[in-house]
């Protein structure tokens, strides 16, 4: 197996909804990434989760919160967003370390709409 | 990660070769060269990395610079399933076990004519 997969592939969510966002790899990769995508611009990382610890951009706001029940599955809880956070939501994974020997994989994201 | 530039965009004719510039002048000695694309709506895929030497795979070939401070991605025969955004990442072979993630720059919007 050598794909990462995310569900749901899109989400339509209320401002006032929690939903979670969900990223699965078995293929033994050490670190797990979320990263937020915006039309016509380059993906942002968000979270890392590296031999279990994790890592976070300062700058994603709070109603983001990242959850790594284990070392193959990688969730993304949604609270009180806004419409700005409408987005392409990518998962990757890679092997860890050292860290820039290895290619990343991605999955193919999950598409939301926050009306 | 040091910085990358890369052109906005190019454009080719199918099934010829595509050569895709990136200019990394202040690269370290510890610094890998990633590609990585992204079709339309989908999720960036590797392409290829190197360090020093020049590498080829299934899908396309890198040329390093001698000084290391640009390389080229070659599409050796461009197909019209080639037409995607090609990011140029340098990646520290050290990278803290992949703590600190893959950088994204802008990329170049590659278009292939039929």
């Amino acid at each position: 197996d050598t794909e990462v997969t995310q569900t749901p592939k899109h989400l339509v969510m209320g401002m006032t909804n929690k939903k979670s966002l969900k990223c699965e790899q078995h293929m033994g990769h050490r670190a797990m990434y979320w990263y937020k995508q915006k039309a016509k611009k380059p993906p942002e990382l968000m979270f890392v989760y590296s031999y279990e610890k994790l890592s976070i951009n300062e700058s994603v706001p709070s109603r983001f919160s990242p959850e790594c029940p284990n070392s193959s599955l990688l969730n993304l809880h949604l609270h009180a967003l806004q419409p700005e956070d409408s987005a392409l939501y990518l998962c990757a994974s890679s092997q860890g370390n050292p860290g820039g020997y290895y290619g990343y994989t991605f999955g193919s994201g999950t598409r939301l709409t926050v009306v | 990660d040091a910085k990358t530039t890369q052109p906005n965009s190019m454009e080719s004719n199918e099934e010829e070769p595509v050569h895709l510039p990136c200019n990394h002048s202040t690269i370290s000695g510890t610094d890998y060269i990633h590609w990585y694309r992204q079709l339309p709506s989908q999720g960036p895929e590797y392409v290829i990395h190197g360090l020093t030497s020049n590498v080829n795979n299934r899908m396309a070939s890198l040329a390093i610079a001698e000084d290391r401070k640009s390389s080229t991605l070659i599409l050796h025969r461009a197909t019209l399933r080639d037409a995607a955004v090609y990011y140029c990442i340098l990646r520290d072979r050290g990278s803290g076990g992949g703590a600190d993630g893959l950088t994204f720059g802008k990329g170049t919007h590659l278009i292939i004519q039929p």
